[in-house]
């Protein structure tokens, strides 16, 4: 069965620091991934996506993530954090088997501290 | 593209009660979920659609839960009765099928508050 799982369910930076939110997964078959952010009162936006071809996939608002076959992880990134990147983030992933099913992690909510 | 709409965007009722929320997903979408998000149990598929077919409705979580899709464009989750732990925001989110790396698309969101 596949599975997300998100380490830290939450994540405190500075504004200007690094951000670096975890996601491993488990699969048997090539997995599609996804990171997806989540602003208060308001449903889930996609981020980036790795579908097949470039390990290293851009996003929206400076975001990145890596996927990493070895790792079985796709860890999301961004080199400096701003206020308006507070927010929770879901890794997903999905396979190109059965009937379409997307897997959600449990979140990690990214505090920025001015 | 006017987006997944959900309806209504906040929901207050009584034990006891039905509620019925409503969606309409992108049109061209042939798969449609619906999620509840709660602090305790995070993000939790209810039941997913395939071309107005229900293909996995093992998430909801009782009796008291239905779903339906009539049409390509109007889907409904329906509880009766509800009780007070129904309360959650509940996500409807729409896919196009035959490309699995499609991203989700999702509603706004109904806020259910049950007392």
């Amino acid at each position: 069965a596949q599975s997300v799982t998100q380490l830290g369910s939450h994540v405190s930076v500075s504004e200007g620091a690094l951000v670096l939110l975890r996601c491993n997964y488990s699969s048997s078959v090539p997995p599609y991934l996804f990171w997806y952010v989540q602003y208060p009162n308001q449903g889930l936006q996609l981020l980036l996506k790795y579908t097949t071809g470039a390990t290293l996939v851009k996003g929206i608002n400076g975001f990145e993530a890596e996927f990493k076959k070895s790792e079985t992880s796709f860890h999301l990134t961004k080199p400096s954090a701003h206020m308006s990147d507070a927010a929770e983030y879901f890794c997903a992933v999905s396979f190109s088997g059965g009937y379409q099913k997307v897997t959600f992690g449990t979140g990690t909510k990214l505090q920025v501290i001015p | 593209d006017a987006g997944v709409i959900q309806s209504p965007r906040h929901e207050v009722t009584e034990m006891g009660q039905e509620v019925t929320l409503r969606c309409k997903p992108i049109s061209g979408h042939n798969s449609l979920f619906w999620y509840r998000q709660t602090m305790m149990r995070g993000l939790e598929l209810l039941i997913y659609f395939n071309n107005n077919v229900p293909i996995d409705d093992s998430g909801m979580p009782e009796d008291r839960f239905s779903a339906k899709m009539p049409n390509a464009s109007f889907s409904t989750l329906k509880i009766q009765p509800s009780e007070p732990r129904d309360s959650a925001v509940y996500f409807c989110a729409s896919r196009r099928t035959g490309s699995y790396n499609s991203p989700l698309h999702f509603g706004n969101g109904t806020r259910l508050t049950v007392t």
